[in-house]
């Protein structure tokens, strides 16, 4: 078993759509979640940290459940500017990171 | 500010070849990563080191790859003899460790293609 699962997708939505991304992780003493971005042939950039009383930063919304090990990020009012690839991360240990696979997300207009 | 920093962007080479990728990190910073990314095995941690010590190199695929961080504004990844299924993007990411935050920033990553 993978220690950070996503389903892959695409997921395909219009503009201006809801769209939701699940992410399940294994290792129960992971401490920090973060969801990261990356653009076709870029590097991976931090989009949000996720808090277990949850978090909003704009459109987009994240969410922990440390009881189910499952984290969510919610992106409302999509842009064709959010299609990217959104990657799952836990720590570790010691600032180490396990990446997720990866949800691509195509917004189309 | 600049980012981190990694040379050559492109890297072709022929098998059997010593390949050597650089890394600058983000000033400051005193925690380095090398990650390997390819379509069948996503974003793998290869190597970090914490104040130019290797801390953690059990993701380091093979004796042919070794890393080094002489200071904290330099580290190299070398591959030799390298290999086809090393053909792949590697990136270098950077923090600064405290107990607040520990955010990575990436590089643009090498792009290497091993024929």
């Amino acid at each position: 078993r993978k220690e950070v699962e996503q389903d892959p997708g695409p997921f395909n939505v219009p503009e201006g759509a809801t769209v939701a991304f699940n992410c399940t992780y294994s290792n129960s003493a992971s401490q920090s979640f973060f969801w990261y971005r990356q653009d076709c042939r870029k590097e991976p950039k931090l989009l949000m940290s996720v808090y277990s009383s949850g978090n909003e930063d704009g459109r987009f919304t994240a969410q922990l459940n440390r009881a189910s090990q499952y984290i969510s990020l919610l992106i409302r009012d999509s842009k064709l500017s959010d299609s990217a690839t959104y990657l799952c991360v836990v720590t570790g240990g010691y600032n180490k990171l396990i990446f997720g696979a990866g949800t691509r997300l195509a917004v189309h207009p | 500010d600049a980012g981190v920093i990694q040379s050559p962007r492109h890297e072709v080479t022929e098998m059997g070849q010593e390949v050597t990728l650089r890394c600058k990190p983000i000033s400051g910073h005193n925690s380095l990563f090398w990650y390997r990314q390819t379509m069948m095995r996503g974003l793998e941690l290869l190597i970090y080191f914490n104040n130019n010590v290797p801390i953690d190199d059990s993701g380091m695929p093979e004796d042919r790859f070794s890393a080094k961080m002489p200071n904290a504004s330099f580290s190299t990844l070398k591959i030799q003899p390298s290999e086809p299924r090393d053909s792949a993007v590697y990136f270098c990411a950077s923090s600064f460790l405290d107990s607040s935050t520990d955010t990575q920033y990436f590089g643009p990553g090498t792009r290497l293609t091993v024929l």
